[in-house]
């Protein structure tokens, strides 16, 4: 599975969108983008995955570059609630062995 | 719907004591995982099942064991506790399908070797 990179920490102001970065430049075709986050001390919570086309549901969207090199998660109006890590990941879809880690994901901090 | 269950959700053991994380899912999905997350640091896979009677090692499987007898559970097995196991473990479940497959997680079982 491709390896991603995102920003450690970033900062939103409650009510504005947070735009989350993901690079992922070695995806290969048939990859996935998934996007998970981990509120503190609780089990990681799915919120969108895509294969090439943008995705949107009631919690995010999901915009990916026409390259599939790189993504962005966005949740249009952060809440407080919202603060957690985000984790990006790429994996082929059905490969279960491949889910191996989350790697560190981004801390994203809503504040008031 | 209860989704994915651990069982017990905190316990503390002494070193060389053996205990098991129970684990059921009621969402009938193939594919089970255990995980285990250490402080301030990602998700780490110790074992998968792609289903019943089917199981395999992850990245960190060292000092566990699984089972697989039902579709529903996928308990781990620790044998000889040692305190590098101390963490977080997290059991999830997925349905496999080409258009993409969704992870559950439980909510956490905090294992403490003293």
């Amino acid at each position: 599975d491709a390896k991603t990179t995102q920003p450690p920490s970033m900062d939103c102001a409650e009510g504005r969108a947070a735009n989350l970065p993901c690079n992922h430049s070695t995806i290969s075709g048939n990859e996935y983008v998934y996007w998970y986050r981990q509120i503190h001390s609780q089990g990681p919570q799915y919120i969108i995955h895509g294969l090439k086309n943008n995705e949107t549901n009631e919690m995010a969207s999901l915009i990916i570059t026409e390259d599939r090199k790189s993504s962005t998660l966005i949740l249009p109006h952060a809440t407080l609630r919202d603060t957690a890590v985000y984790y990006c990941i790429v994996r082929v879809a059905g490969n279960a062995g491949n889910m191996l880690t989350f790697g560190g994901g981004t801390r994203l901090m809503v504040k008031p | 719907n209860a989704g994915v269950t651990q069982t017990p959700k905190f316990r503390i053991l002494k070193i060389g004591q053996s205990m098991t994380l129970q684990c059921t899912q009621d969402m009938n999905h193939n594919y089970m995982y255990w995980y285990r997350q250490d402080p301030g640091m990602g998700l780490k896979l110790i074992y998968y099942s792609v289903g019943a009677g089917i199981t395999d090692k992850g990245e960190v499987p060292n000092g566990y064991n699984v089972s697989r007898s039902t579709t529903e559970d996928f308990p781990l097995r620790l044998e000889l506790a040692a305190p590098s196991q101390t963490s977080v473990y997290f059991c999830a479940s997925s349905y496999n399908s080409l258009s993409g497959n969704t992870i559950y997680f439980g909510e956490g079982s905090w294992l403490t070797v003293v």
